[in-house]
């Protein structure tokens, strides 16, 4: 069955520190796609990243890297040296095309503070 | 710019009165998606259209309906609102399979309060 799992319901760092945030996921499927959204109060999902299931290279976006390992199944989100700013829900996503379309699988979300 | 619109992005409605939340979108998708989120959840698939194809989750309570009149619409009607039904409604769009489908652009959402 296709599952996605975020085993940390929520996280608290101090502001500076490096926080990750953990992804597992389960699928039958050799072609799919993962994502990373960012849910801040005001409740819009903000797109981070996406990446397909035949590259797994290592992503680095100023603070934000992303380590994708097929061998265990999961997609790691790091923030670097956090901000307050970076306070929010975040989820992983897995995508797949079931019936002609695609659809996602959401993980449960890591809310995560971080302190000033 | 902006891409997925959502109006209104608060609701306050009566029990049992009928209420409809829109979505519109200037990216031209074929596909729409509809999600309730309630707090601290992850969102959840309600139904979605591809183009004129409407597509219906298998546990969407039949209180939840949606239209879409046009490619850049998408309505959904909640036909008797219960108190459960209160929760962020999101509106999603993506481009058909095989040219880049996989991806969903969501709009800002928004919050129905059921009194």
């Amino acid at each position: 069955a296709q599952k996605v799992t975020q085993a940390q319901t929520e996280i608290s760092v101090v502001e500076k520190e490096d926080v990750t945030l953990d992804c597992v996921y389960e699928t039958r499927d050799t072609t799919y796609y993962l994502f990373w959204y960012k849910q801040p109060p005001s409740g819009e999902l903000v797109f981070l990243i996406r990446r397909n299931s035949f590259d797994e290279q290592n992503e680095i976006s100023g603070r934000y890297s992303w380590n994708f390992q097929k061998s265990t199944s999961s997609f790691n989100f790091t923030i670097t040296a956090s901000q307050v700013v970076d306070s929010a829900v975040y989820f992983c996503a897995l995508s797949e095309n079931r019936s002609g379309t695609y659809k996602y699988i959401f993980g449960t979300g890591t809310r995560l503070k971080v302190l000033a | 710019d902006a891409m997925v619109i959502q109006n209104p992005r608060y609701q306050v409605t009566q029990f049992g009165k009928p209420v409809t939340l829109s979505c519109s979108q200037t990216l031209n998708h074929n596909v729409m998606y509809w999600y309730q989120q309630k707090s601290s959840q992850a969102p959840k698939l309600l139904f979605h259209y591809y183009d004129k194809d409407f597509n219906n989750e298998a546990d969407t309570p039949d209180n939840f309906q949606s239209r879409r009149p046009n490619t850049s619409f998408c309505f959904l009607d909640i036909r008797s609102p219960g108190l459960g039904d209160a929760a962020m409604y999101l509106c999603a769009t993506s481009r058909p399979p095989g040219v880049g489908g996989e991806t969903q652009y969501f709009g800002p959402g928004t919050r129905l309060l059921v009194l």
